[in-house]
Order: C-alpha cells, then structure tokens, then sequence
C-alpha cells in the first residue's frame, strides 16, 4: 500500500521559516494536499492541488511537489501556526493520509 | 455557510455495532462525495472511507473493509457510516468531510470537516 512519511516534529523560532516534507514514491506525478490541525480542533485544509490555498489561508503558506517530496512552507511562522500538520494524496483508488507533523513554534 | 454535524458515536463491546450520522447542511449535498476520517487517541488522520455523488461509488480503506458500510440519504443530507464488528482499534474520532468533487480522485481535498463524534470500543 501506498505510504506517505513526514518527519515527526520540525521547530521554527518566530518570524522564521518552517518547511514540512512529505516523501512517497513518484509523489511528484500525484496532487498533494495539506491539512493543520490544532489541539482539540478539526483539520483545516491549508494546501490544495499541491500549491493553492484556499480563501481564508494566509500567504505565508505555500506548497510545492516535485519527484518524490512534496513541501508545505510557512514563511514568517507565528505562534498561532503551531499545529499537526498531514499532507494527503490518492493512490489506487484510495486516500492516504502522511504520518503527520508537529509544527512548534519557539 | 457549510455545516457538517456527526452523530452516533459512543461506547461499544469488541465485535458490536454502531452507525454514525453526519448531518450536511449550506451545500448542495448530491453534487458532492463524502469522506469518513478518523483519529485514534493520540494518533494521527486516517482515512476510513468514501462515497461519490450521483452514482454512490464506495471505497473503503483496507483496514475496514467488509466491516463498515458507507452511505448516504440525498434527501436527507446525510452521510451514515455502518460498523459492524468492531475492535479495540477502531476506537477514534470520526469525521465527515467534504470532497470538493463529484467523484474521488487525483484532484480531490477535503475542504470542509465536521466537529467529530468519539467512537470507543472495549470491554
């Protein structure tokens, strides 16, 4: 089955740059999606279609897929982005969710 | 404004049943497939299940499948997720979530979730 590995923790001091990594095989040739989810809340969609964020998502999101990684990138992190971040593909008629992330901002 | 309320969850024996509801509202419900996720305590997202609009295509992760029965009632605006035969590793919290296509595929996401219900199972 298809799997999607992402680092488990990355720390960013504020105002710095975070970069989250989600590696599965020929990744670059699927759409990869990314979702925050912060303590108690549902998952909030914050990349789609490997670089688009929705209305609402703040620019300081970004996304990029390439090969076998795609990237989710948050510029200028602030403390409110301190979440689990998952990215997302579809592989053989399934979803498949990354491990997971936690983003702490420190 | 979209609205997706789950309902059902509880407690429940190894090897019982339970079907949870999530009610859809601030969307036209057909036009879309529906997704079940959920999240063990402590553990991160896992997708359960799927099911298109219009034709109601099903795909189940390998994990549930021939144990649990996605669903849904367009006249209602609800998604149902049937389980039978439940275990200890099914406890979780269980989302809806809307796929922003018609059918699932490469270009799908999930733009919106519900709150969740809590699911435990144990004897």
């Amino acid at each position: 089955s298809y799997e999607l590995t992402q680092p488990p923790s990355v720390s960013v001091p504020p105002g710095q740059t975070a970069s989250i990594t989600c590696s599965g095989d020929k990744l670059g040739d699927k759409y990869v999606s990314w979702y925050q989810q912060r303590p108690g809340q549902s998952p909030v969609l914050v990349i789609y279609q490997d670089t688009k964020r929705p209305s609402g998502i703040p620019e300081r999101f970004s996304g990029s897929n390439s090969g076998n990684t795609a990237t989710l990138t948050i510029t200028g992190t602030q403390a409110l982005d301190e979440a689990d971040y998952y990215c997302q593909a579809w592989d053989s008629s399934l979803f498949v969710f990354g491990t997971g992330t936690k983003v702490t901002v420190l | 404004e979209v609205q997706l309320l789950e309902s059902g969850g509880g407690f429940v024996q190894p090897g019982g049943s339970l079907r949870l509801s999530c009610a859809a509202s601030g969307f036209t419900f057909s036009s879309y497939a529906m997704n079940w996720v959920r999240q063990a305590p402590g553990k991160g997202l896992e997708w359960v299940s799927s099911i298109s609009g219009r034709d109601d295509s099903t795909y189940y992760a390998d994990s549930v499948k021939g144990r649990f029965t996605i669903s849904r009632d367009d006249s209602k605006n609800t998604l149902y997720l049937q389980m039978n035969s439940l275990r200890a590793e099914d406890t979780a919290v269980y989302y809806c979530a809307q796929d922003i296509l018609l059918r699932p595929g490469g270009n799908s996401f999930f733009d919106y979730w519900g709150q969740g219900t809590l699911v435990t199972v144990s004897s």
